[in-house]
Order: structure tokens, then C-alpha cells, then sequence
């Protein structure tokens, strides 16, 4: 079963708009990561918040942790026409694996 | 430094063929994961490997799977024999740790006619 489930499953905004992302999970977590994945590519990477975190900030993402609630938000700021893309959360549950949502297709348009 | 590396990138071959997929991780990396993504599942994971040893097989599809690793810079996957609902990319991960961030390859997209 999916861990991390993520809200909306899509989501189309015009360039310059915020654009934010939820993922709820269900079990304790060690950490919780976000990942973009362009069309025809693999997933990447973008950013890490431990448990124990409650925001964290890596350009112009911001990633906020509610372990009391289960979920995390991604906001990307100021988006851009290129930060198109599916956009995944990913629990570690501490069993040396991540688990992985269906993503949020995000769609930024000039 | 280079990333994770996977080969064939595309794959269309018939019903009842052997298919092997390669990857190549990242240097350094323990750990080693295969994923298949899918409209419909999403992205499931298959295997997972530390150190070069097989650690949970538990979601490999079928007898029809294999995966091996057989050094720390190569792995494979391979179904035998194929058939048309095995048609999904294939993507390799690999990480330093567990828990750490996954790097992933660019996928093998299979197409099983």
C-alpha cells in the first residue's frame, strides 16, 4: 500500500504563482523527502526533512513537516514555465526503503 | 561525477523474449534499488540491494523476475519470459545509505508487444 499519498493529483498554475502540494503518510517516519520527476527522465531529488524538523527552506522551495498530523507540504515559489513536472513524496519508515506516492502533476504555464 | 546510468533506454520486443535491463549506480553508493512505474501503480519497488547482496525480493512480480548484482557497479534485471503486461519503465536507484536521497537513472522504458 501507498505510504505517502499526495494532494492535488494535478494542479495548472500561470508562471509567476505559488504553487503548494500536500502528502499525508501513515505510519511514524524517520524522514520525508520530495522528488521532481520531468517527463521521459528519472525522479530527482529535491529535498530532505527529518522527523524532527518543521520546515525547511532550499531555494525557492519550502517544505513543512506535521508529524502530529501526517503530512508535509511542498510550496514552490514564484513558479517557473521549466519547474513543469510530477512532483512525489517518500517516506523513510526506517526499513531502508522509501515509499513512494502517486505524485501531483504540476503544470506552469507562461 | 557521473549519475546512475541504465541501458537500453527504450525496448520494444515480443511476448515470450528475454528482456534484460542494466544499471549501473553511482560510485560509492550501498545500496541499490528497482523500481517499475506505471500509470495505474504508481512506482512499486521490486528489489533492493545492499553491499551487492539481495536484502527484499518481496516485490518482484513473478518467478518470471530476476535481479543480480553481481559487483558494486552492475546490476541487472531480467524477465523471462516476457509478456505484455511487463510493459512499464524501469527505473534504477541507488543511494549512500538507507533513508539517504535515491538517485535515479533516466529508465528503461519496455514495451512488451
Amino acid at each position: 500500500s501507498q505510504q505517502g499519498e499526495e494532494d492535488p493529483q494535478a494542479l495548472s498554475i500561470q508562471e509567476g504563482e505559488n504553487a503548494t502540494m500536500n502528502c499525508s503518510y501513515k505510519t511514524s517516519i524517520n524522514n520525508l523527502q520530495w522528488y521532481r520527476q520531468n517527463s521521459g527522465r528519472g525522479l530527482v531529488h529535491l529535498i530532505l526533512i527529518r522527523s524532527n524538523e518543521r520546515e525547511k527552506h532550499s531555494g525557492r522551495l519550502r517544505v513543512t513537516l506535521d508529524t502530529s498530523k501526517k503530512s508535509s507540504s511542498l510550496l514552490i515559489t514564484a513558479s517557473r514555465a521549466a519547474d513543469t513536472a510530477s512532483y512525489f513524496c517518500a517516506t523513510d519508515a526506517g526499513y531502508s526503503t522509501l515509499t513512494f506516492g502517486k505524485g501531483t502533476m504540476l503544470l506552469v504555464s507562461p | 561525477d557521473a549519475g546512475v546510468i541504465q541501458s537500453p533506454r527504450h525496448e520494444v520486443t515480443e511476448m515470450g523474449q528475454e528482456v534484460t535491463l542494466r544499471c549501473k549506480p553511482i560510485s560509492g553508493h550501498d545500496y541499490l534499488f528497482w523500481y517499475r512505474q506505471t500509470m495505474m501503480r504508481g512506482l512499486e519497488l521490486l528489489i533492493y540491494f545492499n553491499n551487492n547482496v539481495p536484502i527484499d525480493d518481496s516485490g518482484m512480480p513473478e518467478d518470471r523476475f530476476s535481479a543480480k548484482m553481481p559487483n558494486a557497479s552492475f546490476s541487472t534485471l531480467k524477465i523471462q519470459p516476457s509478456e505484455p503486461r511487463d510493459s512499464a519503465v524501469y527505473f534504477c536507484a541507488s543511494s549512500l545509505n538507507q533513508g539517504q536521497p535515491q538517485h535515479f537513472g533516466d529508465g528503461t522504458r519496455l514495451s512488451i508487444l
